[in-house]
């Protein structure tokens, strides 16, 4: 089955500074979505992006379908960041929802 | 993603004791998932219903049984479970399959 690789594992900010989170897949996919998991445990979802860039305030996202990678964007970083952050995709016509192992990201004031 | 909502929030059941995990969407959805996370680890898709019907089950154990009664509401059934099923369970639904999928808040259950 396809593969789901996150990196980096770990993340420590500074409140303010910036970050690039990788997600690499093994094969091509149906489905990409970015989520957040709060200290909460809530999934909160951030992008849907099979393909393309999208932005939404200071996340952003791009996905390069052809090369089997995605990244997450996470600018002017606030310790509300902290958390989990999951990639997630689906291949071929089987629709389960594969996750990454997550980075896990911790944001200091 | 609060348009899920999952009951209850906890649950503490010992070995014996028979419980359901209740979840409802009312998006309009036609597929839900119920999904299983223990701590540390991503979540694990344990079963798919689309269109009220069971189409995926990723070799659960029988003590936990799905049930989705109409297209808004998901059910899981538990029964003489084991600590090892202590976790948090997330149940999600979306537009159709492969359409992107939203979760509820989840029900963190403890066996003891």
């Amino acid at each position: 089955g396809i593969q789901v690789e996150q990196s980096p594992p770990d993340l420590i900010l500074q409140e303010g500074a910036n970050s690039t989170l990788r997600c690499n897949f093994s094969d091509s996919v149906n489905n990409l979505q970015w989520f957040h998991q709060n200290p909460w445990g809530q999934l909160i979802n951030l992008f849907y992006i099979p393909s393309g860039t999208k932005q939404n305030g200071r996340l952003s996202a791009t996905t390069v379908a052809t090369e089997r990678y995605s990244l997450l964007y996470i600018s002017s970083s606030q310790t509300t960041d902290s958390g989990v952050y999951f990639c997630a995709v689906t291949s071929g016509g089987y629709n389960k929802l594969i996750f990454g192992a997550g980075t896990r990201l911790a944001v200091h004031p | 993603d609060t348009e899920v909502t999952q009951t209850p929030k906890h649950l503490v059941m010992g070995m014996t004791n028979k419980k359901s995990l209740k979840c409802e969407q009312h998006m309009g959805h036609r597929a839900m998932y119920w999904y299983k996370q223990k701590a540390k680890k991503p979540p694990e898709l344990m079963f798919v219903y689309s269109y009220e019907k069971l189409s995926i089950n990723e070799s659960v154990p029988s003590r936990f049984s799905p049930e989705c009664p109409n297209s808004s509401l998901l059910n899981l059934h538990l029964h003489a479970l084991q600590p090892e099923d202590s976790a948090l369970y997330l149940c999600a639904s979306s537009q159709a399959e492969s359409q992107p999928q939203h979760f509820g808040d989840g029900t963190r259950l403890s066996i003891l």
